[in-house]
């Protein structure tokens, strides 16, 4: 069975730092991972995926994703985080193998940017 | 394109009343999903399809059922409500059974159950 952990409830960072937000996998085969972000009172909104190729992934808002296989890790990263940045994050992964290409979900992870 | 839209936003039942939750889409999507969220709990597969005709059970189906007669709807019915089932409802299509797409959600549907 597939399965994501998102080990911090809540991320806090001041305005212009580096932000971080892990994510780690668990799948049988080779994963399919995905971050999307959800506003207040919004739906999850896709930020970037990995599929194959590249491990470094450049996605929307300036975010990116680095893929690690070993580590089983597909953690977001942004340079320089912006208080419109402050949202709840969660990963995905699908094995591309598994009956139904299922979309699995972290628990999310609340991101909250100080000015 | 509207995306995905979903009816009601908000909704209270009363425990024992029934209800369908409404999706559509107009991208011709073939894969149509519901989620449910709660708090720490990321989301949750309630059921899916891969196509017009075709559903199947996700990782939390009990006290829910599904339809799918056409590409564009995909309603999600509660049989009879309970307060376990209060909780934020998405619906979610994909533009084909390739696991490399990009899944879209639709805005939610807020329910609560008393």
């Amino acid at each position: 069975a597939q399965s994501v952990a998102q080990p911090e409830d809540q991320v806090n960072v001041a305005e212009g730092n580096p932000l971080t937000v892990k994510c780690t996998y668990s799948v049988s085969g080779n994963p399919y991972l995905f971050w999307y972000v959800q506003y207040p009172n919004r739906g999850l909104q896709f930020l970037l995926k990995y599929i194959t190729g590249d491990n470094l992934v450049k996605g929307s808002y300036g975010f990116e994703a680095e893929f690690n296989k070993s580590q089983t890790s597909f953690h977001l990263k942004k340079p320089s985080a912006l208080v419109s940045d402050s949202a709840l994050y969660f990963c995905a992964v699908r094995d591309p193998k598994a009956a139904g290409n299922k979309l699995t979900f972290g628990g999310g992870t609340r991101v909250l940017v100080k000015p | 394109n509207a995306g995905v839209t979903q009816t009601p936003k908000f909704q209270v039942l009363k425990t024992g009343q029934s209800m369908t939750l409404q999706c559509a889409q107009d991208m011709n999507h073939e894969y149509m999903s519901w989620y449910r969220q709660d708090p720490g709990m990321g989301l949750r597969l309630i059921h899916y399809s891969v196509g017009a005709g075709i559903t199947d059970q996700g990782e939390v189906p009990n006290g829910y059922n599904v339809s799918r007669s056409t590409t564009e709807d995909f309603p999600l019915r509660l049989l009879s409500a309970a307060p376990s089932q209060t909780s934020v409802y998405f619906c979610a299509s994909r533009g084909d059974r390739e696991s490399t797409d990009t899944q879209y959600f639709g805005p939610g549907t807020r329910l609560t159950v008393l």
